[in-house]
């Protein structure tokens, strides 16, 4: 157990829905990372908060959004999904938010099928 | 799109041999990272190497930089069938709090 906790594990929804991916940080982690891992297109970088701000922005599609709660927790929602957007989606969390020596603690993954 | 690309995609070897697996980069960083991921997954961080560092061991881990030709290596010793499973360099560009990852080299360890 990393001490990352990623809900839900497994999600199948259709095409068009909206889904809703919970994080919750590693106890005294500030930032929390959003990461899409496909096998055609390896780990991309989605967003990054460092104690409840925006810090660092990727590859994130308009109908994608996240935020990060006073408690630290985030969410990553995804909305009007497509079939493309079948993925594993990994949260990681690091004690700071600077690009200095962070490294990165991953939870399990919440893998998303689109039908 | 991605900073570090590995190479190869496979490396399939006996138990007991090396493994080496190469990352190349395009832009200057602040350190570099090595993830191991075992199918499906979260990553998990082996070593980080700062820029100004050219080399750095863990274990039967070793990992070199050259900031000059933006490429690093990850030499695994006396490999074991435990080790197999796809490895990821991560990038820390200067300036830029992101963290960047190749697409992973995949590595089979045949007994």
């Amino acid at each position: 157990d990393s001490g990352v906790t990623q809900t839900p594990k497994h999600l199948i929804t259709a095409t068009g829905q909206r889904v809703t991916l919970r994080c919750s940080p590693r106890s005294g982690d500030l930032s929390v990372y959003w990461y899409q891992q496909s096998l055609d297109q390896g780990l991309q970088f989605l967003i990054q908060y460092y104690n409840g701000e925006e810090r660092a922005k990727g590859n994130i599609l308009e109908r994608f959004s996240a935020q990060q709660f006073p408690d630290l927790h985030s969410e990553l929602n995804l909305s009007s999904l497509e079939l493309g957007d079948s993925a594993l989606y990994f949260c990681a969390s690091s004690k700071t938010g600077g690009s200095g020596a962070n490294v990165l603690t991953f939870g399990a993954g919440s893998r998303l099928t689109v039908l | 799109s991605q900073q570090g690309e590995e190479d190869p995609q496979a490396l399939s070897i006996q138990e007991g041999e090396n493994a080496t697996m190469n990352c190349s980069y395009k832009t200057s960083i602040n350190n570099l990272q090595w993830y191991r991921q075992n199918s499906g997954r979260g990553l998990v961080h082996l070593i980080l190497i700062r820029s100004n560092e050219r080399e750095k061991h863990s274990g039967r881990l070793r990992v070199t930089l050259d900031t000059s030709k933006k490429s690093s290596s990850l030499l695994i010793t006396a490999s074991r069938a435990a080790d197999t499973a796809s490895y990821f360099c991560a990038t820390v560009p200067n300036r830029d709090d992101k963290i960047i990852f190749g697409k992973g080299t995949r590595l089979h360890i045949l007994p």
